[in-house]
């Protein structure tokens, strides 16, 4: 059974000091992993897709990595308009495109 | 802007009354899907649909159904709510074969149950 284990359940930061969200995931063949941010009441905002690792991708404050077994993302110099919760989700080979996601990271990020 | 849109955002309904969620998409999506995501929990799938094909997860309780009438719109019927199934809903959609694996989410519709 695919399983993503997503840690710390929640982070307090101070605006400029950076951090690192862990994704660590098992899955039977892996197609895709992916990053989201969800702010409260609202639905899961795409961030980013790592298909193999070893694989980088960025976008302003975030830097998403991957390796066999776990996922990183990292913040650098966050600001408080990045508080929101990150899910990360695998994508198995094989069959549809469904997602089977962490329970996520809340960021909490004080001026 | 292509989107997918969810109605109503807050739905409140009593115990054991019929409900209906509705998911409408402008990205002309073959493929839409419905998650459960209770507070501080992993969103959960419970069904999706390829085009006019259903696929239930297993664990997804009988009283859950859906139906998609067209491309464009899916509704999330819920039989007999209980407490238990108070919950945010959320409807996503994919297009499989175009390369692009990502599942596009609307707003959501949370669900409360009295």
């Amino acid at each position: 059974e695919d399983q993503v284990t997503q840690s710390p359940e929640a982070l307090r930061l101070q605006e400029g000091e950076s951090s690192s969200l862990n994704c660590s995931y098992t899955v039977s063949g892996l197609r895709g992993l992916f990053w989201y941010r969800q702010d409260p009441g609202k639905g899961p905002e795409f961030l980013f897709t790592l298909y193999s690792a070893g694989e980088e991708k960025e976008k302003e404050r975030l830097k998403a990595t991957l390796t066999k077994k776990e996922s990183f993302l990292h913040i650098t110099a966050p600001k408080p308009e990045d508080s929101a919760t990150y899910l990360c989700a695998v994508q198995a080979k094989g069959g549809s495109e469904k997602l089977v996601f962490g329970k996520g990271t809340k960021l909490t990020v004080n001026p | 802007d292509a989107m997918v849109i969810q109605n109503p955002r807050y739905q409140v309904t009593q115990f054991g009354k019929p409900v209906t969620l509705s998911c409408s998409q402008t990205l002309n999506h073959n493929v839409m899907y419905w998650y459960q995501q209770k507070s501080s929990q992993a969103p959960k799938l419970l069904f999706h649909y390829y085009d006019k094909d259903f696929n239930n997860e297993a664990d997804t309780p009988d009283n859950f159904q859906s139906r998609r009438p067209n491309t464009s719109f899916c509704f999330l019927d819920i039989r007999s709510p209980g407490l238990g199934d108070a919950a945010m809903y959320l409807c996503a959609t994919s297009s499989r074969g175009a390369g692009d694996e990502k599942l596009f989410f609307g707003s959501g519709t949370q669900l409360s149950v009295l």
